[in-house]
């Protein structure tokens, strides 16, 4: 059975810094595209930024809101995702899911974490 | 960043057939933003119901179907269900970087 579980969220000060981690199980992790996704108290979804595996580059894309401030990596030996998020902002207050959608050969999935919240307040 | 538009809300009778659509302010969308569409319930996860403009996973019900239509992504439901009732979102990738649109809001009464 997939299973995606986030952790890592709370609450910190505008300025802060958090890292968010998923813990991937159940498929071969190191062959899986992972993206994040956040979603405001209330607000619609917004996509932040995608994996590769490493058979298709390992490379990453990041929305523009977050660009330069949040960085998606990937530990294949821990079959983990992390989502480094620096320079926080009120805005950034949301619930925060990873999701793995395809695999290096495109075949597409949709396994989602069950989220975990991040409050950036004083 | 670009911005992807879809209409707030629409209200379908049950059996009835809706179709929300999904617009960019870069222009046409087409195939090479590969349109996602996802449901989402209250206090749930999304779902993926399209990827790649029209491709269905294993769960989704045949009555939802994809496609381009006048220049945006549809994603059309025909004979609508009590619990086809959601948020549903469409996501178009802009050479690799994605952007939600806002969501619609369907309603089936």
């Amino acid at each position: 059975e997939v299973q995606l579980v986030e952790s890592g969220g709370g609450l910190v000060k505008p300025g802060g810094s958090l890292r968010l981690s998923c813990a991937a199980s159940g498929f071969t992790f190191n062959d899986a595209w992972m993206k994040w996704v956040r979603q405001a108290p209330g607000k619609g979804l917004e996509w932040i930024g995608r994996i590769k595996s490493k058979a298709n580059g390992g490379t990453t894309d990041h929305a523009a809101p977050v660009q330069g401030r949040f960085t998606i990596s990937r530990d294949d030996s821990k079959n983990t995702l992390f989502l480094q998020m620096n320079s926080l902002k009120v805005e950034d207050t949301a619930v925060y899911y990873c999701a793995y959608y395809r695999d290096s050969s495109a075949y597409h999935v949709d396994h989602w974490g069950q989220g975990t919240l991040v409050t950036v307040s004083s | 960043q670009a911005v992807v538009t879809q209409e707030p809300s629409l209200t379908v009778s049950p059996g009835g057939t809706v179709t929300l659509t999904c617009g960019s302010s870069t222009g046409a969308v087409t195939s090479t933003h590969y349109p996602y569409w996802f449901q989402q319930k209250p206090g749930q996860a999304p779902r993926t119901l399209i990827y790649d403009t029209s491709n269905r996973h294993s769960w989704t019900p045949a009555r939802f179907s994809g496609s381009l239509l006048g220049g945006k992504a549809a994603l059309a439901l025909s004979g609508a269900q009590p619990e086809d009732e959601a948020e549903y979102y469409c996501l178009l990738s802009y050479t690799g970087v994605g952007v939600f649109g806002g969501g619609t809001k369907l309603t089936v009464l």
